[in-house]
């Protein structure tokens, strides 16, 4: 059974940094790999998704790269600004099944 | 286009009582997720379906689960009896394609207290 696992729990960051949010999973022979955004109190909003032939997806100042041989993805977060604060989960799935979510790493960005 | 849209956002209930949620997919996704969501387990995956069919219903807790969805533009998840254990968020999301393909969509969340 697949299993996602995200380190660290929290992390605190000063405004304009760069920084790198990991995830892991157990099954390399996964179909797709999404990361989402949660705030406090809401849904999650869907920021990447990385389908198993790619290797990395990009919008804004987001990166997501995925390395299935090593079971690895991560989120490249450029010039971190407070409204990044927010809560990020990363779900993989694979072929014929639902996504299985990392319980998130917790980011706080400070000015 | 609206989103998913899940009704109610809270509901605060005894043990013991029915409560049902409900949940509105995005007009032309064919496949329909609940969630639940605690501070203790995350995220978990409660059944998901497909084209109306239900595909896969593991994560359903026990029993006093069940989720239908009648058409393609409503599922329903109901709780008989609600237990205080049963205090989470509830997500449905929805995704156009078979389970294991397309982006995943999610709603508000209903968030559920059982006294």
């Amino acid at each position: 059974k697949q299993e996602v696992t995200q380190i660290p729990a929290a992390l605190s960051v000063p405004e304009g940094e760069n920084l790198v949010l990991n995830c892991s999973f157990t099954d390399s022979a996964i179909y797709n790999l999404q990361w989402f955004r949660q705030d406090p109190g809401k849904g999650l909003t869907s920021l990447l998704l990385i389908q198993s032939s790619q290797r990395e997806q990009t919008s804004g100042r987001l990166n997501a790269s995925l390395d299935k041989s090593s079971g690895r993805s991560t989120l490249y977060i450029a010039a971190s600004q407070p409204g990044d604060s927010a809560t990020y989960l990363c779900a993989a799935n694979q072929a014929g099944t639902a996504l299985i979510f990392g319980k998130g790493t917790t980011l706080s960005v400070s000015s | 286009d609206a989103g998913v849209i899940q009704s109610p956002r809270h509901e605060v209930t005894e043990m013991g009582q029915e409560v049902t949620l409900r949940c509105k997919p995005i007009s032309g996704h064919n496949s329909l997720f609940w969630y639940r969501q605690t501070m203790m387990r995350g995220l978990e995956l409660l059944i998901y379906f497909n084209n109306n069919v239900p595909i896969d219903d593991s994560g359903m807790p026990e029993d006093r689960f069940s989720a239908k969805m009648p058409n393609a533009s409503f599922s329903t998840l109901k709780i008989q009896p609600s237990e205080p254990r049963d205090s989470a968020v509830y997500f449905c999301a929805s995704s156009s394609g078979a389970a294991n393909t397309g982006e995943l969509f999610f709603g508000e969340g209903s968030r559920l207290t059982v006294l």
